[in-house]
């Protein structure tokens, strides 16, 4: 089965800390993916990479950025946190076959 | 943007009762996957359709992909307690981004 490793699955950090969340899969999927999941809001799109050293928006980046510079290894990097990016946050690999995203279990991260 | 909607929010029943959650697009889509996320827990893939009125069946689950690939439901007969969870689906539009917008969930709340 693939595997999909986050960090550390509780984590405080404070205002303006610089804070790194990683993300390690053991499949050799290409593509790689950073979601939030907020109560009523479902899972949204940060970033995703599709391929070492490559990466793209999602449908909210800002206040993040990704580093990719191995294929097994995607990281999110909140430049200096603030109090609206605590959240769930959720990484995914695919192969983009059929067999859809494999997750983590999730970071949940708290800024005080 | 594309948007994908799932209906109901919140569905409570009883054991034994049967429970549908309703996926629709704005946009047609390539393929629709459905996820199960269970209380604490992270996305499980569940499923994925591709063909225009496919129909699979996993044991008690059912999912459709409507005709005109813009809709797909997700039936469960005789539900258990081990249903429980949020039922999201997943779907990149038709020729545009490979990347797949997920529904916001319904969140399934079965009582013995």
């Amino acid at each position: 089965d693939v595997k999909v490793t986050q960090s550390s699955r509780y984590l405080v950090k404070r205002t303006g800390e610089k804070v790194f969340l990683e993300c390690v899969q053991d499949m050799d999927h290409e593509n790689m993916f950073w979601y939030r999941q907020d109560p009523g809001l479902g899972l949204r799109l940060i970033y995703f990479s599709y391929d070492v050293k490559m990466k793209e928006k999602g449908d909210i980046p800002e206040g993040y950025s990704v580093s990719r510079e191995k294929k097994e290894r995607f990281s999110l990097i909140l430049e200096s946190a603030s109090t609206n990016q605590t959240s769930m946050y959720l990484c995914a690999s695919s192969s983009g076959g059929a067999r859809g995203y494999t997750f983590g279990s999730g970071t949940r991260l708290t800024v005080v | 943007g594309q948007q994908v909607m799932q209906i109901p929010q919140y569905q409570h029943v009883q054991e034994g009762e049967d429970f549908t959650t309703y996926c629709n697009s704005s946009t047609t889509l390539s393929n629709i996957q459905w996820y199960k996320q269970r209380p604490g827990g992270h996305p499980v893939f569940l499923i994925q359709l591709v063909k225009s009125g496919e129909v699979k069946k996993q044991k008690r689950l059912t999912f459709q992909f409507g005709e005109a690939k813009k809709n797909s439901s997700l039936h469960i007969t005789a539900t258990q307690t081990t249903d429980v969870g949020t039922y999201f689906c997943a779907g990149p539009p038709t020729g545009g981004s490979y990347i797949p917008t997920f529904g916001r969930g319904t969140s399934l709340i079965v009582h013995p």
